[in-house]
Order: C-alpha cells, then structure tokens, then sequence
C-alpha cells in the first residue's frame, strides 16, 4: 500500500500567518490527492481535490500544490474557523488518509 | 441536494454483525460510488471499502475477510456489512459519496463493541 507521510502533527498559528501542511506519498499518484477539514464532533470536509483544484464553497485562502511526491495545503491569512483537524488522501491506489495535522488558529 | 445519512445499531456484541445503512438522495448510485470510512474515537480517518456506480466494490485489506458492501439502487441505499465485530471496531462509521475523492459526507454513525 502507499504510505502518506502528513506533517507536521500539530500546529498553532496566528491570523497573519501563512499555514502549510504537507504529506509524502511513498511513490507516485498521479495528482489523486485530497484535502479534509474536520472539526469536532464533525464530519470532514472537501477542501481540495486533483491536488490542486478547490472544492465549491471552498474559500480561496485555501490552496493546493505538488511537488515531486510531496503535496501541500496552505493557507492564507487564515481565520479563527480554520482551526481543526486536517487530512491528506490519496486515490491513486487503496485508499489511504494522511495521519492528520490538527491546526491551531490563534 | 446531495445528502447522505447513516443508520445502524449504537451497541455491537463482540463476534456479532455490523449492518449499516446509508441512504442517499440527491444523485444516483448508478452514476456515482459511495464509499465508507471509519474513524476510532479521537483517531484519524480509515478507507474500509467502496462500492463502485458499476456496482464493483474494493476493501481494504485489513478488513477484506469480515467486511460486505452491497446496495439497493431502487431504495437508494448502500450496505455495510462486517462480521466477527472485536473492541478495536468501535468507532464512527461514515459515508461518503467517492467521485475518486469524498466530497459529500453522512453525519457519521458512532458503533461501540463491548460485551
């Protein structure tokens, strides 16, 4: 199976901050990369799929990119509500989530 | 719009069955998979398995052997099905529908397996 390595585990940040997640596939997958949001006592949430293409409703702070096997989620001036737990997916074959990264905005 | 809600016993008896259902509404599961995911409480997110719009499915190794996914296209219902339930399965169960990604979630439903 393909190992999504997610970093960092934890994260505070302030509102002027730019916030970037990373995971590392273990070997190519061709752009089947999504990002999750979730919140407590929530379900996750569509953030970015394709790697880099933004989910509707998705504010635009939100942002997706790849390089080589490595994919990160940034943030822009995030927002208070941005705090949560986030999750890295790969597709490209059995499915496998990143460990996840919880996310402080202070 | 598209919305999709589990359903299912709170409370498993270790070695028993797990039935699950997820209905949906706003697309068609003859044009569009639906998978589950499983969360341990205060854990990350675990694929378990998909059933594909062609009606195909695909499971996660670590659970292959217990675990059926089936559906009823004309009730709009997906099924989960996973036997020889132990402690460790305890957790909320999700549906989502999987365009190669999940991009609409159920609310998640909470399964405790204790004797």
């Amino acid at each position: 199976d393909i190992q999504m390595t997610q970093s960092p585990a934890s994260l505070s940040a302030s509102l002027e901050e730019i916030v970037t997640i990373t995971c590392k596939a273990s070997q190519g997958i061709d752009d089947y990369l999504s990002w999750y949001q979730q919140k407590p006592g929530k379900s996750p949430q569509l953030l970015i799929y394709d790697a880099t293409s933004l989910a509707d409703g998705v504010p635009s702070r939100f942002s997706g990119s790849r390089s080589g096997t490595q994919y990160s989620l940034k943030i822009s001036r995030p927002q208070v509500d941005d705090s949560g737990i986030y999750y890295c997916l790969q597709s490209y074959s059995t499915l496998t989530f990143g460990s996840g990264t919880k996310l402080e905005i202070k | 719009q598209v919305q999709l809600e589990e359903s299912g016993p709170g409370l498993m008896q270790p070695s028993e069955t797990l039935s699950l259902t997820c209905t949906v509404s706003g697309f068609s599961l003859t044009s569009n998979g639906v998978g589950w995911v499983r969360q341990p409480l205060g854990k990350g997110l675990v694929w378990m398995g998909t059933i594909w719009a062609g009606g195909s499915t695909n499971y996660n190794s670590a659970v292959q052997s217990r675990l059926s996914i089936s559906r009823d296209t004309s009730k709009s219902q997906v099924f989960l099905k996973m036997n020889s339930l132990q402690p460790e399965d305890t957790g909320t169960y999700y549906c989502a529908r999987h365009p190669d990604y999940f991009d609409y979630w159920g609310q998640g439903v909470m399964v405790t397996v204790s004797s």
